[in-house]
């Protein structure tokens, strides 16, 4: 089954830049979607299709997606950025949906 | 606006059953592709079951199949998710959610708690 790794955990200053990856076997050629949860509240889609912001997202948010690797990028992060962000694809080899296992973003 | 609105969660016991509801409103329900993504408590999101809106075919995690069954009525505009056999691994909130099945998930329900305790 296809696998989608993140990195358990990242630590920025607040007005510098959160870089979150989600690792996977050619990740590049499927669509990839982010989510940010804060404690106690659902998700919320912040990117989809490799780089693209649903109205209501701020523009700091942006993301890309290459080989094996995709990244969601926060530029001049703010204390109410600090969540968890989780990476998703559809793997159409399963007909599944797949989730990374979440990167706690804490803002210092 | 878009709004989803699960119930039905509570305690069930190892090998019973439940049945959650999703209301939606704010959309055409029957032209898109629905889903259920749970959450198990301090844990990571994991996707549950997708509905397609054209053709409804059905899609389960392997970690469900055989013993949930997602469906749908337009008429009502509700998500249904019939949980059998349910197991204490089942425990989590269960989120209903618009779009899945090759499409993100966008919105999200405010998710239902389901408890599968002796």
């Amino acid at each position: 089954s296809y696998v989608l790794t993140q990195p358990p955990s990242v630590s920025v200053a607040p007005g510098e830049t959160a870089t979150i990856t989600c690792g996977g076997n050619t990740i590049g050629s499927k669509s990839v979607h982010w989510y940010q949860q804060k404690p106690g509240q659902a998700p919320v889609l912040v990117i989809y299709n490799d780089n693209n912001r649903p109205s209501g997202i701020p523009e700091r948010f942006s993301g890309s997606n290459s080989g094996n690797t995709a990244t969601l990028t926060i530029s001049r992060v703010e204390a109410g950025d600090e969540a968890d962000y989780y990476c998703q694809v559809w793997d159409s080899s399963s007909d599944h949906v797949v989730f990374g296992g979440g990167t706690k973003l804490t803002v210092l | 606006e878009v709004q989803l609105v699960e119930s039905g969660g509570g305690l069930a016991q190892p090998g019973g059953s439940l049945r959650l509801s999703c209301a939606a409103s704010g959309f055409t329900f029957s032209s898109y592709s629905m889903s259920w993504v749970r959450q198990a408590p301090g844990k990571g999101l994991e996707w549950v079951s997708g509905l397609r809106g054209s053709g409804g075919n059905t899609y389960y995690a392997d970690s469900v199949k055989g013993r949930f069954t997602i469906s749908r009525d337009s008429s009502k505009n509700t998500l249904y998710l019939q949980m059998n056999s349910l197991r204490a691994e089942d425990t989590a909130v269960y989120y209903c959610t618009k779009e899945g099945v090759e499409k993100p998930f966008d919105p999200w329900g405010q998710g239902t708690l389901v408890t599968v305790s002796s």
